[in-house]
């Protein structure tokens, strides 16, 4: 595997379910970053990892609860959420020097 | 306003063309500008990256930074059917990594 890789890519769920999207980077990054890219708005960046902290949280609801374990791993768990939350999900990784941001494919979610 | 505006298009071009997108900001404190490539069904891709104002050339691809008028812009000569994407246009202020995002320009070129 190489670059930026998400997990799923595809997740329908329902307003009660509990699910998780994985990201992992294998490009020796220390930084990484959750996007959300709905249709007719600019990217919304969520949260922000430096060597596995969290740094940044724009006001994300709770029902989004991100989680890094080391700097190649980044998770996005999610419970109770609603409709308005689906969405392109975006994980992308940097050095935390660095500008330059890699992108995975994203998942596409739907909440039903 | 926002703090980075760019017409969503869609823009449509025939295969040849000299493409031009563009993109407005607001805070003059912005330095550095990014513009990204989307493909369908894919995440954006780093394109161009520069710092302050001039001129940047990487084949095809000259991206453009006017700092007094607040104006960026990316063109594409010989455009081609695999140039057809979406172009995404970012900056930030400093090296915080914080980027500021355009909508992007959906383009289409025709062969």
């Amino acid at each position: 595997e190489t670059g930026v890789t998400q997990t799923p890519r595809h997740l329908v769920m329902g307003m009660t379910n509990k699910k998780s999207l994985k990201c992992e980077q294998h490009l020796g990054h220390n930084a990484m970053y959750w996007y959300k890219q709905s249709a007719k708005k600019p990217l919304e960046l969520m949260f922000v990892y430096n060597f596995k902290e969290q740094t940044e949280n724009n006001s994300v609801p709770s029902r989004f609860s991100p989680e890094c374990p080391n700097s190649s791993h980044l998770f996005l768990h999610l419970h109770t959420l609603q409709p308005e939350d689906s969405a392109l999900y975006l994980c992308a990784s940097s050095h935390i020097s660095d500008n330059e941001q890699f992108f995975g494919p994203g998942t596409r979610l739907t909440v039903l | 306003q926002k703090e980075v505006e760019q017409d969503p298009g869609p823009l449509s071009v025939p295969e040849g063309a000299i493409v031009s997108l563009n993109c407005t900001y607001s805070n003059s404190a912005f330095q550095y500008f990014m513009w990204y490539r989307q493909y369908s069904r894919k995440g954006p891709e780093l394109l161009m990256y520069t710092y302050s104002s001039g001129n940047k050339e990487d084949g095809r691809f000259t991206a453009q930074v006017d700092k007094s008028s607040k104006y960026i812009s990316l063109f594409i000569r010989d455009s081609q059917p695999s140039d057809s994407a979406t172009y995404l246009c970012a900056t930030n202020a400093g090296n915080n990594r914080k980027l500021i995002w355009g909508l992007g320009t959906s383009l289409a070129v025709n062969p």
